[in-house]
């Protein structure tokens, strides 16, 4: 597609329940990054993949997050037992590949855990 | 210590002045460097990118780097209102990019 697309744009969840955000990079980006914002705070890293390696998932920050990139293209974050904590603008961002291009954002999944 | 830091801000300058936002870094290795920019509640959009120590000029847009120093800036001439905005500086480490928390960049009319 034209640009990253992320969805849902938002998505409101009671605590405990389990979300998935979905990320649809650009087509022939090869490296594609989960970060997240919270409120009034800068970007928190949470994991990359890179063409068929290894994801880095280094930014992870409990076992309750996982992703995966399906086919090289899209990917799924999933948030397991979301805990208030975990609200949060979820960002995807691609690029051609690692280290030295500049990312493309999608418009991002507003999470709130009530 | 943090991987990237930048003054948080607020700055405001008026109209038509140049806006001057900076950046230091941790990493002596570091290679490419970005600045981002981020409207209230949209995802950040890159604007400049520099991989090398002196000055990039685009448009309006003037980005330094002293690698030397550890240090990046962004210069904005002619400051608009429409540049009213947050300002993330990018510093690649290793295979991934280090944000830092971002300057709130005000101009006021």
């Amino acid at each position: 597609g034209a640009g990253v697309s992320q969805s849902p744009s938002n998505k409101v969840t009671e605590k405990g329940k389990d979300v998935e955000l979905r990320c649809d990079p650009i087509s022939g980006h090869t490296a594609l990054y989960w970060y997240r914002q919270s409120l009034g705070q800068g970007l928190e890293f949470l994991i990359y993949f890179q063409g068929n390696s290894a994801p880095d998932k280094s930014g992870l920050p409990s076992d309750r997050f996982s992703a995966e990139r399906t086919g090289g293209s899209v990917s799924t974050l999933t948030i397991q037992r979301t805990q208030q904590e975990d609200s949060a603008v979820y960002l995807c961002a691609s690029s051609f590949g690692l280290g030295n291009y500049g990312y493309t954002f999608g418009s991002g999944t507003r999470l709130t855990v009530v | 210590q943090k991987e990237v830091e930048q003054n948080s801000g607020p700055l405001s300058v008026p109209e038509g002045a140049i806006a001057s936002l900076n950046c230091t870094y941790s990493d002596r290795g570091s290679q490419s460097f970005f600045w981002y920019r981020q409207y209230s509640g949209k995802s950040p959009e890159l604007i400049m990118s520099i991989y090398s120590n002196g000055d990039k000029e685009d448009g309006r847009f003037t980005a330094q780097l002293n690698k030397a120093s550890q240090y990046v800036s962004l210069l904005i001439r002619d400051s608009q209102p429409s540049d009213s905005a947050t300002y993330l500086c990018a510093v690649n480490s290793g295979n991934q990019f280090y944000f830092g928390t971002g300057t709130s960049l005000t101009v006021i009319p």
